[in-house]
């Protein structure tokens, strides 16, 4: 079964520094993705990035990178130059390619911009 | 820019009441979910449709839910008789197929949710 662990129910980070989001992932797969979403208050999940299992380069958009390290089952989500808009509640999540592609999330880290 | 639809946004009903959340999901994905969100907790999925067809109902309960995609388009969940630990946020969420390997295929887009409070 498929599981995702974010250790790190808060987060904060001054404005315009970078600041990194914990996630660790198991499953027997080979074949799989890990996602980032972003949570506002608002409630609606945006998607951040994705990395699939067999890609060889760490996934990036914008100021949003993936350190994807395989061996360690890890998929720790890079915010750079932060700004206050990017607080929120952060969810990491796997998809497993292998069957109907659910999305399995973790219980989330919730970030905290300071001016 | 293509957007998941979602109404109503707020829900407020008492135990034993039926609700009904509707979804219209991105044009041109054949897959829709349904997923629940308990607060401080992340979405768990419901129910999975690949066009009208259900694909996975696993987590449903279904002595009191039920969810349709009549055309493979829109779709309805509905609750009946409501609980109180219904209370939540329910998440639609679209995308292309469930072929996985590509961010393309397998990245879910979500609507802005309904929260459901059950007094």
């Amino acid at each position: 079964a498929q599981k995702i662990t974010q250790t790190q129910p808060g987060m904060f980070v001054q404005e315009k520094e970078a600041v990194t989001l914990d996630c660790t992932y198991d499953t027997s797969d080979p074949s799989y993705g890990l996602f980032w979403y972003k949570q506002p208050s608002s409630g609606e999940m945006i998607f951040l990035i994705y990395q699939g299992s067999y890609d060889q380069q760490n996934a990036t958009e914008g100021r949003y990178s993936l350190n994807f390290q395989k061996a360690r089952k890890s998929a720790n989500l890079v915010i750079s130059a932060s700004q206050l808009g990017d607080s929120a509640m952060y969810f990491c999540a796997m998809s497993d390619q292998t069957g109907a592609n659910n999305l399995f999330f973790g219980t989330g880290t919730r970030l905290t911009v300071i001016p | 820019e293509a957007e998941v639809a979602q109404s109503p946004r707020y829900k407020i009903t008492e135990k034993s009441q039926a609700v009904a959340f509707w979804c219209d999901p991105i044009s041109g994905h054949a897959t829709l979910y349904w997923y629940r969100q308990i607060l401080g907790q992340g979405p768990e999925l419901l129910v999975q449709f690949q066009d009208e067809s259900v694909v996975d109902d696993s987590q449903l309960p279904k002595d009191r839910f039920s969810a349709e995609r009549l055309k493979g388009v829109d779709s309805t969940l509905k609750i009946q008789p409501a609980e109180l630990g219904d209370s939540a946020m329910y998440l639609c969420a679209s995308s292309f197929g469930t072929s996985g390997g590509s961010v393309i295929s397998e990245t879910q887009y979500f609507g802005p949710g309904t929260r459901l409070l059950v007094l």
